[in-house]
């Protein structure tokens, strides 16, 4: 079973509309963290957030807003107005404890096109 | 500047050739790590480093080699056993190996056959 799932694959917005990007995760550790990161056509793949289990506040940054509810196991991302610098795929991940180490669980991506 | 570099960009592999993907980093991270990404795909770990002269297989090892002599370098071989090698391929590191440690990443590189 996929430990992370991003059901959009690809999301075509017109500039200044607001987008979601959902993810879903699945773990039985009380303890884990949620990361979303961006990857532009260049390849490199950004950091934008991280997120430990304890914490659900919701986060605003910019344009940029993440909704993790732990009732629901989702950790959406939110992009207000959105630009044409947007388009990207995102994916979400998750880390968790595996023996020693922070196994990165990482969804398939979110293709986002934002149109002019 | 701190950060990850990755050479080539782009690598040409000829059938029955082994190729060495170049990673290093300047963030005095303890941790790295190989990835592979097919098109359409999340990131799969091919290899990872907690510590200099120590790494671990990841879930697609097979056809892959690795050495970790330095900290600051954990180059990645892709061997002719590696059957289907065609893949972007991502380096990260982290500071640690905790649950809470963020991996960043390097710009990449495009293996393609000939």
């Amino acid at each position: 079973a996929q430990k992370v799932t991003q059901a959009q694959t690809e999301i075509s917005v017109v500039e200044k509309e607001d987008v979601t990007l959902d993810c879903v995760y699945e773990t039985r550790d009380t303890t884990y963290y949620l990361f979303w990161y961006k990857q532009p056509p260049s390849g490199e793949l950004v950091f934008l957030i991280r997120r430990n289990s304890f914490d659900e506040q919701n986060e605003i940054s910019g344009r940029y807003s993440w909704n993790f509810q732990k009732s629901t196991s989702s950790f959406n991302f939110t992009i207000t107005a959105s630009q044409v610098v947007d388009s990207a795929v995102y994916f979400c991940a998750l880390s968790e404890a595996e023996y020693n180490f922070n196994k990165f669980y990482f969804g398939s991506g979110t293709k986002l096109n934002v149109k002019p | 500047d701190g950060g990850i570099t990755q050479s080539p960009k782009y690598l040409f592999r000829k059938e029955g050739q082994n190729v060495t993907l170049s990673c290093e980093q300047n963030l005095n991270h303890d941790a790295m790590y190989w990835y592979r990404q097919d098109p359409g795909q999340g990131l799969r770990l091919i290899y990872y480093s907690q510590i200099v002269n120590d790494f671990q297989k990841g879930d697609i090892a097979e056809g892959y080699s690795v050495s970790r002599e330095k900290k600051e370098s954990f180059p990645l071989t892709v061997t002719s056993a590696q059957k289907n090698p065609t893949a972007f391929y991502l380096c990260a590191s982290s500071m640690g190996t905790g649950t809470q440690e963020t991996q960043y990443f390097g710009p990449g590189t495009r293996l393609l056959v000939l």
